[in-house]
C-alpha cells in the first residue's frame, strides 16, 4: 500500500533560519512526489513536483529512492511561508491514486 | 482554461438526513476526480477517486459513497449522516494519464447536528 509519512505536526523558526520539512514515503514502484501547500484561507495549491526539479519560492525538494524521502528544504525561511505542507504521492502502478500526508504546519516567527 | 466549483460551501443537516455534494470541472475532459476529507492532526484522507465515468475507488469503509454520473461531475452521498461525518470536504481534479498536479475545490464545510 501506497502511504506518506510527515512526522513532523507542527515546525516552528524564525526568519532567516533554515527550514526542512521531512517527507518520507512507501511505494511499490516508481513514484511520483508532489509537496502542497496551503496559505490561511486559501485553496491547497501546488507547491512543487520532484519530476520539475525546480526552486518555487527558494523552496526545493530532493527525491531519495534510497531513503524514501522527499524532504522539503529553504536556506533561508520568510515569515510568508508560514502556512501547511502536506507531501503527496501518485504513480502508474497505483492507478493514478494520490495520496497526501498528515501535513506540516510550518510557523515563522519574526 | 479549467475551473473546478464544489458546492455548497457551508451546510449543517441533521443526523439521519441524506447528503449530496457536487464538484464540476470545466473546460477538460476524462479528468481524474478526488473526494477527501481533511481533519486537524489527519492531513487529507482520500475517500474516493475515479478515473472515469462509473469507474469510483473507495479508500475506506465509511457511511459515505461516490458517483460520476458524467465526465466532469463527481457527488459524495449519504444515505443518513452520522455526527462522525462531520467535516471539511474536499474535491480535487487532475489530468489523466499525466499525473500531473491536482487542482482543489473551495471545500465544503459538513456539520451534522
Amino acid at each position: 500500500a501506497q502511504r506518506v509519512t510527515q512526522p513532523e505536526k507542527l515546525l516552528s523558526v524564525f526568519k532567516g533560519a533554515p527550514v526542512e520539512l521531512k517527507c518520507n514515503y512507501s511505494y511499490s514502484g516508481s513514484p511520483e512526489l508532489f509537496w502542497y501547500v496551503q496559505y490561511s484561507r486559501q485553496r491547497l495549491q501546488l507547491l512543487l513536483r520532484h519530476i520539475s526539479r525546480e526552486s518555487i519560492k527558494g523552496f526545493t525538494a530532493d527525491l531519495n529512492k534510497g531513503e524514501t524521502s522527499f524532504h522539503l528544504k529553504k536556506p533561508f525561511a520568510q515569515e510568508e511561508d508560514s502556512a501547511m505542507y502536506y507531501c503527496a504521492l501518485t504513480g502508474k502502478s497505483s492507478g493514478d491514486k494520490l495520496t497526501f500526508g498528515t501535513g506540516t504546519r510550518l510557523a515563522v516567527r519574526p | 482554461s479549467q475551473t473546478i466549483h464544489q458546492w455548497p460551501a457551508t451546510l449543517v443537516q441533521p443526523v439521519g438526513s441524506p447528503l449530496s455534494l457536487e464538484c464540476t470541472v470545466e473546460g477538460t475532459s476524462n479528468p481524474n476526480l478526488y473526494w477527501y476529507r481533511q481533519a486537524a492532526g489527519r492531513g487529507l484522507q482520500l475517500l474516493f477517486y475515479s478515473v472515469g465515468i462509473g469507474q469510483i475507488s473507495s479508500e475506506v469503509p465509511q457511511n459515505l459513497s461516490a458517483s460520476r454520473p458524467q465526465d466532469r461531475q463527481f457527488i459524495l452521498s449519504s444515505k443518513k449522516l452520522l455526527l462522525s461525518d462531520s467535516g471539511f470536504y474536499l474535491c480535487a481534479w487532475s489530468f489523466g494519464d499525466k499525473r500531473t498536479e491536482a487542482f482543489f475545490g473551495q471545500g465544503t464545510r459538513l456539520t451534522v447536528v
